[in-house]
C-alpha cells in the first residue's frame, strides 16, 4: 500500500465549478500538508501549505486537513480554464520537512 | 524568488549512452534533490544531498549517480542509459524554514 494515495482522474469541470481534490494516507507521523499545482511541461510549484489538522483558505483554494481520518483536500471556487493542471499532494513528517512524500497527481480540467 | 534552472529541457539518447543532467540553484542552499517523475507514480526520490561533495541515496538510485563539486550545482548522471530511464527528471531545493520544496521546469529524457 502506497504511503500517499490520490486519485489521478483526469477529472473535467465546467469553467464556476468547484472542485474537490482529495489525498488520503497512512502514516500517521505526517504533520506538515502541501498542494503543488504542475502546468503541463512545467516543474511543480507550491499552491498551498498547512501544518497540523484545520482548514487554510487563499483566494479561491482552501486546504482542509482531517487527521483523525487521514485525508486532506483541496477546493477550488469558482474554476477557471487556467486552473487546469496536476494537483499533487505533498507530506512529510516533522524533523524531517524536506523530504516529502507525494501523491501521484491528479490531472484536472477546467473547460470554457 | 528562488531560481532552479535545469539546461537541459528535452534530451533524446540511445541505450548505453552516458547522460548528464544539470542542476543550478541561485539561493545559496545546502539541500539539492532529484526525482523522477512518472505518470501513475508520481514523484520518486532519486539522489539528494545536504552538501557539497555529499550525497544521499533516495528511494531508486539505481542505475543513477550524482556530483555535487559546488554548492550551486547538482548533477545527475545516467553512466548507461536503458529505456526504462526514460522519465521526467525533476531537480529541487528546499526552503530552509518550511522545506517547500522548489523546482526546475524539469528534463525529459527519452533513451531509444
Amino acid at each position: 500500500q502506497k504511503e500517499v494515495e490520490q486519485d489521478p482522474g483526469p477529472l473535467s469541470v465546467p469553467e464556476g465549478a468547484i472542485v474537490s481534490l482529495n489525498c488520503t494516507y497512512s502514516n500517521s507521523a505526517f504533520q506538515y500538508f502541501m498542494w503543488y499545482r504542475q502546468y503541463s511541461r512545467k516543474g511543480p510549484e507550491l499552491l498551498m501549505y498547512t501544518y497540523s489538522s484545520g482548514n487554510k483558505e487563499d483566494g479561491r483554494f482552501t486546504a482542509q486537513v482531517d487527521k483523525s481520518s487521514k485525508y486532506i483536500s483541496l477546493f477550488i471556487r469558482d474554476s477557471q480554464p487556467s486552473d487546469s493542471a496536476t494537483y499533487l499532494c505533498a507530506m512529510s513528517r516533522p524533523y524531517n520537512t524536506d523530504k516529502l512524500i507525494f501523491g501521484t497527481g491528479t490531472r484536472l480540467q477546467v473547460f470554457p | 524568488d528562488v531560481k532552479v534552472t535545469q539546461s537541459s529541457r528535452y534530451l533524446v539518447k540511445r541505450t548505453g549512452e552516458k547522460v548528464f543532467l544539470e542542476c543550478v540553484q541561485d539561493m545559496d542552499h545546502e539541500n539539492m534533490f532529484w526525482y523522477r517523475q512518472d505518470p501513475g507514480l508520481g514523484l520518486r526520490l532519486i539522489y539528494f544531498s545536504y552538501d557539497v561533495k555529499m550525497k544521499e541515496k533516495g528511494d531508486i538510485p539505481e542505475g543513477y549517480s550524482v556530483s555535487r563539486e559546488k554548492k550551486e550545482r547538482f548533477s545527475l548522471i545516467l553512466e548507461s542509459a536503458s529505456t526504462n530511464q526514460t522519465s521526467m527528471y525533476l531537480c529541487a531545493t528546499p526552503a530552509s524554514n518550511t522545506g517547500e520544496l522548489f523546482f526546475g521546469e524539469g528534463s525529459r529524457l527519452t533513451v531509444l
